[in-house]
C-alpha cells in the first residue's frame, strides 16, 4: 500500500499568513493527488484535485503543486474560515486509495 | 441540488451487523463510482469500499474484506455497506462520497452516519 505523510501535523497562524502543509508518499504516484478540508462535526471537502487543479467554488487562495512523491498545499492567505483540518489522498493507480493523517490549523 | 444521505448508523454488538444505506440525489447516481470512506473518533480519514457506476465492480480495505458488502441499487439511486462480523475498531462516522470521475476523487460527500461497536 502506498503511505501518504503529511507535515507538519498541525499548526498555528493568523489570519492573513501565508501556510504551506507537505504530503510526501511512499511511492511515486504522478501527480494523482486531491487535497481535502474538514472542518469539526462536518464531511471533507474537495479543495485540489490531480495536485494543483481547484475544484469549481473553492477560493483561489488555495493552491496546490507537486508530482512523483511531493506535494504541497498553500493558502496564500488565511481566512478565519480557513481553520480546519486538511488531509491529502492518493488517487493512483489500484486501491487502496489512502489519506495522509491530517494537518490541523489553528488560530495563533 | 447535489446531495447524499446516509442513514442506518447505531449500535452493535462485537460479532453483529448493521446495513448502511447512502440515498442520492441531483446528478445521475448511476453514471458514477461510489465509495465509503470511515472516520474513527478524533483519527483520520480511512477508504473502506469502493464500486464501479454501472457494473458493480467492487474494491475493499483489507481492514474489511470478507466482513463488509457494498452495494448499490441504481434504480433507487442507494448505496449500501452490508457490515458483518463487527469489531471495536469498526466504530467511525461512516461517509458516503461520489467519485468526480475515476474512482478515487470525492467530490461529494454525505454528512456521515456513526456506528459504534461495543457490548
Amino acid at each position: 500500500d502506498i503511505q501518504m505523510t503529511q507535515s507538519p501535523s498541525s499548526l498555528s497562524a493568523s489570519v492573513g499568513d501565508r501556510v504551506s502543509i507537505t504530503c510526501r508518499a511512499s511511492q511515486s504516484i504522478s501527480f494523482y493527488l486531491n487535497w481535502y478540508q474538514q472542518k469539526p462535526g462536518k464531511a471533507p471537502n474537495l479543495l485540489i484535485y490531480a495536485a494543483s487543479s481547484l475544484q469549481s467554488g473553492v477560493p483561489s487562495r488555495f493552491s496546490g503543486s507537486g508530482s512523483g512523491t511531493d506535494f504541497t498545499l498553500t493558502i496564500s492567505s488565511l481566512q478565519p474560515e480557513d481553520f480546519a483540518t486538511y488531509y491529502c489522498q492518493q488517487s493512483y493507480s489500484t486501491p487502496p486509495w489512502t489519506f495522509g493523517q491530517g494537518t490541523k490549523v489553528e488560530i495563533k | 441540488e447535489v446531495q447524499l444521505l446516509e442513514s442506518g448508523g447505531g449500535l452493535a454488538q462485537p460479532g453483529g451487523s448493521l446495513r448502511l444505506s447512502c440515498a442520492a440525489s441531483g446528478f445521475t447516481f448511476s453514471s458514477y463510482a461510489m465509495s465509503w470512506v470511515r472516520q474513527a473518533p478524533g483519527k483520520g480519514l480511512e477508504w473502506v469500499s469502493a464500486i464501479s457506476g454501472s457494473t458493480g465492480y467492487t474494491n475493499y480495505a483489507d481492514s474489511v474484506k470478507g466482513r463488509f458488502t457494498i452495494s448499490r441499487d441504481n434504480s433507487k439511486d442507494t448505496l449500501y455497506l452490508q457490515m458483518n462480523s463487527l469489531r471495536a475498531e469498526d466504530t467511525a462516522f461512516y461517509y458516503c462520497a461520489k467519485a468526480a470521475s475515476g474512482w478515487s476523487t470525492y467530490d461529494i460527500w454525505g454528512q456521515g452516519t456513526m456506528v459504534t461497536v461495543s457490548s
